[in-house]
């Protein structure tokens, strides 16, 4: 069982550039997540969906999309690369059924992005 | 009041030792409280959670105690090991999203 999976898991990008980073989870979770891990300051949600063709902004939204076509997937776009979106993103699911709440949340091994 | 803040950053304990973190809120209407371990190059994985009807919640060797009148809220690791080393988060949930400390380094010496 996969679980939560990642791609790509390093990327450089350069300052404009645009990029795609992947997820897709294999447990049939309803509720996915992307969140981005800065040193020292915990997870900052960024999107997240409730199930397929569902979306919602986070908390810090600004200079991402997403779309959730399927269950499964849930990618996460970059449209104009800046260096204040360096940081590591980790896609997370959630089970069906549960409260957004309570939820116990799976993630992923996380993408690392550099923007220079 | 939106926030969780979570101490100490690093924390290095001698194995068998009780590491102590702490994390405190401000927003009564959190009603959630897990803890995530994460290890490096990998994602956060749920250890424990508590709800705050509770006092205490205790799973295998990690506790959390639960102060509801003081909006705080700690985890305890018993008789630590060496493979305890890692990155904890506290957190809290309010509505549709947790509310993430900003993490401790946990270091345990052999």
């Amino acid at each position: 069982n996969a679980g939560v999976t990642q791609t790509p898991k390093f990327r450089i990008l350069k300052i404009g550039q645009s990029m795609t980073l992947q997820c897709t989870q294999d447990m049939n979770h309803n509720y996915m997540y992307w969140y981005r891990q800065d040193p020292g300051m915990g997870l900052k949600l960024i999107y997240y969906s409730v199930g397929a063709g569902i979306t919602d902004k986070g908390e810090v939204p600004n200079g991402y999309n997403v779309s959730r076509s399927t269950t499964e997937d849930f990618p996460l776009r970059l449209e104009l690369a800046a260096p204040s979106q360096t940081s590591v993103y980790f896609c997370a699911s959630s089970p069906p059924g549960g409260d957004l709440r309570t939820g116990e949340l799976f993630f992923g091994e996380g993408s690392r992005l550099t923007v220079l | 009041q939106q926030q969780v803040k979570q101490s100490p950053q690093s924390l290095i304990v001698q194995k068998g030792g009780i590491p102590i973190i702490n994390c405190a809120y401000e927003n009564t209407a959190f009603d959630y409280f897990p803890w995530y371990q994460q290890f490096p190059g990998k994602g956060p994985a749920l250890l424990i959670a508590i709800r705050p009807d509770v006092s205490e919640k205790k799973e295998g060797r990690f506790t959390i105690s639960f102060n509801k009148s003081a909006k705080q809220f700690s985890l305890h690791i018993m008789d630590s090991q060496p493979g305890d080393s890692a990155t904890y988060f506290c957190a809290a949930s309010p509505n549709y999203q947790l509310i993430w400390g900003a993490g401790t380094k946990l270091i345990i010496k052999p």
